[in-house]
């Protein structure tokens, strides 16, 4: 099966940093992504990680430890407009090629 | 238009009744994912195309729920004798290649809403 835990809900001020975690059990696993979404519009895609270590992209890194399980996503000099949810998700491998599963999603409320 | 696109952006059904979701995914994405999305989850898989052959739809929750790519670009979700629990986004996928690690650009959804 396919666990993957995510806070639910964080708040930050505008121009702090915040991490957000995610934690996967998977049987398989072909990388990890992080997607943000705002309120009633598309997934969008952040970033891919599939070996250990930081990507850094702009004010946006993600940090993955695949002994660990465990991804961060780190936001950098918040803005309003960071307000969405962010989702982590797991890429399936062999006959779950492919398919994202996705955690539940992490509220994010910067405020001014 | 160079994302995906997805329509009607909105649906209500009676329940009973038979819908009809459209995904015009971006154009040469050789892959195409239909996801499901309830209010404050995340997106789940229900299933997957490569061109036009469906190479795993083992997500879709009953047999009321159809899906098709007949010609390897539009895709048609299909659910019959709609019920309550229907009643979420249903999201479109597509990714240019079928390596599993490419990235998928989502569509802005449908919203189901069955009454």
């Amino acid at each position: 099966g396919q666990n993957i835990d995510q806070p639910t809900e964080m708040t930050a001020t505008e121009g702090a940093i915040v991490q957000i975690n995610c934690t996967y059990q998977t049987s398989g696993f072909n990388g990890l992504f992080w997607y943000q979404q705002h309120a009633g519009e598309a997934p969008t895609f952040l970033s891919y990680n599939v070996l250990d270590g930081l990507e850094e992209k702009g004010r946006f890194s993600s940090f993955l430890s695949r002994s660990k399980g465990y991804s961060y996503l780190l936001l950098k000099e918040l803005q309003m407009k960071d307000s969405a949810s962010y989702l982590c998700a797991v890429g399936g491998r062999g006959s779950t090629l492919g398919r994202l599963y996705f955690g539940r999603g992490t509220q994010l409320t910067v405020w001014p | 238009g160079a994302g995906v696109s997805q329509s009607p952006r909105y649906k209500v059904a009676k329940r009973g009744q038979d819908v009809a979701l459209r995904c015009d995914p971006i154009s040469g994405h050789v892959s195409l994912f239909w996801y499901q999305q309830a209010l404050g989850q995340g997106p789940e898989f229900l299933t997957y195309f490569q061109n036009e052959a469906q190479l795993d739809k083992s997500g879709l929750p009953s047999d009321r729920f159809f899906a098709e790519r007949p010609e390897g670009s539009v895709s048609t979700l299909k659910i019959q004798r709609t019920q309550q629990e229907d009643s979420a986004v249903y999201l479109c996928a597509s990714s240019l290649e079928d390596r599993g690690t490419d990235t998928q650009y989502f569509g802005p959804g449908t919203r189901l809403t069955v009454l």
